[in-house]
């Protein structure tokens, strides 16, 4: 049973175009993120949100926005896509110990974006 | 400068060698590191994390903390080819997790 699934798997599409990608944990975690990986698999933390509230924003393009209807899933809408935005898009939750914003992460397998 | 640096490889060796992978780290405020592992096409898995300075000893992996130098090693022995994979350091600090770049390990039959 998948801990962390996200959907689509791959995605390709072109310039311009608005794109979801949908995440989904089934760990019981407070905690849920959206990272960017990069060509070299460099990961670059976007958002991060603890029971439905937004925590962590970082420096992104406001094309990007997250949604949490649930403290279960955490989806990512992007608008206007561009060219740069071809990564691979991880969503992960993690349980954080007291004190802290960030446990051990359990990542999803990823979307693959294509933007051509 | 990064906060925390890794070579990104690859980093090819036989089986059974002893692998090191080393990252290097900036500021020094309170933190704890992990070293996660990344098979192609998967999500990132936690494969060891420490809070001091000394070694952390997993079956054949170890992680080494080493403060006064600011480096955080990962040795890998007895390496299979199942042990192909990116590894990724972090470290947590000021309640975030700073990500290196990732290691591309090659372990050749």
């Amino acid at each position: 049973d998948t801990a962390v699934s996200q959907t689509p798997k791959y995605l390709v599409t072109q310039m311009g175009n608005d794109k979801s990608i949908k995440c989904e944990q089934n760990l019981g975690h407070d905690t849920m993120y959206w990272y960017k990986q990069d060509s070299k698999k460099f990961l670059k933390i976007m958002f991060s949100y603890n029971n439905k509230e937004l925590i962590i924003n970082e420096t992104v393009p406001n094309r990007f926005s997250p949604k949490s209807p649930d403290k279960a899933h955490l989806n990512l809408h992007i608008n206007s896509l561009e060219l740069g935005d071809s990564a691979v898009y991880f969503c992960a939750s993690s349980q954080p110990p007291p004190g802290q914003h960030t446990g051990e992460l359990f990542f999803g397998e990823g979307s693959r974006l294509t933007v051509l | 400068q990064k906060e925390v640096e890794q070579d990104p490889g690859p980093l090819s060796v036989p089986e059974g060698a002893i692998v090191s992978l080393n990252c290097t780290y900036s500021n020094s405020a309170f933190q704890y590191f992990m070293w996660y592992r990344q098979y192609s096409r998967k999500g990132p898995e936690l494969l060891m994390y420490t809070y001091s300075s000394g070694n952390k000893e997993d079956g054949r992996f170890t992680a080494q903390v080493d403060k006064s130098s600011k480096y955080i090693s990962l040795f890998i022995r007895d390496s299979q080819p199942s042990d192909s994979a990116t590894y990724l350091c972090a470290k947590y600090s000021n309640y975030q997790l700073i990500w290196g770049a990732g290691t591309k390990l090659i372990i050749k039959p």
